[in-house]
């Protein structure tokens, strides 16, 4: 069974302006925490923000806040003030903490800014 | 934050020969990396969990014997695609756990391998 789901598989946001990437989770773990990863085309992953299941604040790590809403199980991305190098694709992910530590990633969103 | 190395970056073979690939943790002992495996424009799939000193734990469906897992140390971790395919093309991504950091910021991700059998 599909743990997280990412609805969109590409997205076009204009430069300067926010974009919103989905993203919902399935577990019957009462702890876990949500990541956001960035991967440009060179490949490397990069860490964007991380949101606990008892974190009781919406998670902010500069121009990236996350929309946690765990009744819904859902964990969205907002980026603020679009820039060129945030061309990328965008994975969220799952950690379980009964899982043995495995990180389980969503299928990706392709985000594009245009100028 | 920790550094997690990967060798080579970039391998091109024939089929049937096998390929190695290491993954390192720099600055960090990992007891635990993880290999991942990604298809063009699709997600990171986990192959296994590999425990330094142990045998590696393989997700449904990754054969064991093809994709051998070796972590002998706790800076080391290697695997090693056996009798490569060009169905084995693809690029390999591992990530090393620190245990000194906290549960978010634990997992280090190295910079992948780009395999390609021809």
């Amino acid at each position: 069974a599909q743990k997280i789901t990412q609805t969109q598989p590409g997205m076009f946001v204009q430069e300067k302006e926010a974009v919103t990437l989905d993203c919902t989770y399935d577990t019957s773990d009462q702890s876990y925490g949500l990541f956001w990863y960035k991967q440009p085309s060179s490949g490397e992953m990069i860490f964007l923000i991380y949101q606990g299941s008892y974190d009781e604040q919406n998670a902010t790590e500069g121009r990236y806040s996350l929309n946690f809403q765990k009744a819904r199980k859902s964990a969205n991305l907002v980026i603020s003030a679009s820039q060129l190098g945030d061309s990328a694709m965008y994975f969220c992910a799952m950690r379980e903490l009964y899982s043995y530590d495995k990180v389980i990633f969503g299928p990706g969103t392709s985000l594009s800014v245009i100028p | 934050g920790a550094v997690v190395s990967q060798h080579p970056s970039w391998v091109i073979c024939k089929s049937g020969t096998s390929v190695k690939i290491e993954c390192r943790s720099l600055d960090f002992q990992a007891t635990t990396m993880f290999w991942y495996r990604q298809f063009p424009k699709q997600s990171l799939m986990l192959m296994a969990t590999s425990n330094e000193g142990s045998k590696a734990t393989y997700e449904q469906g990754v054969e064991k014997d093809k994709f051998l897992i070796n972590h002998a140390s706790l800076t080391l971790s290697t695997l090693t695609v056996t009798s490569a395919h060009p169905e084995d093309s693809s690029f390999y991504i591992c990530s090393a756990r620190d245990v000194d950091r906290s549960f978010r910021d634990e997992q280090f991700f190295g910079p992948g391998t780009r395999l390609t059998v021809l």
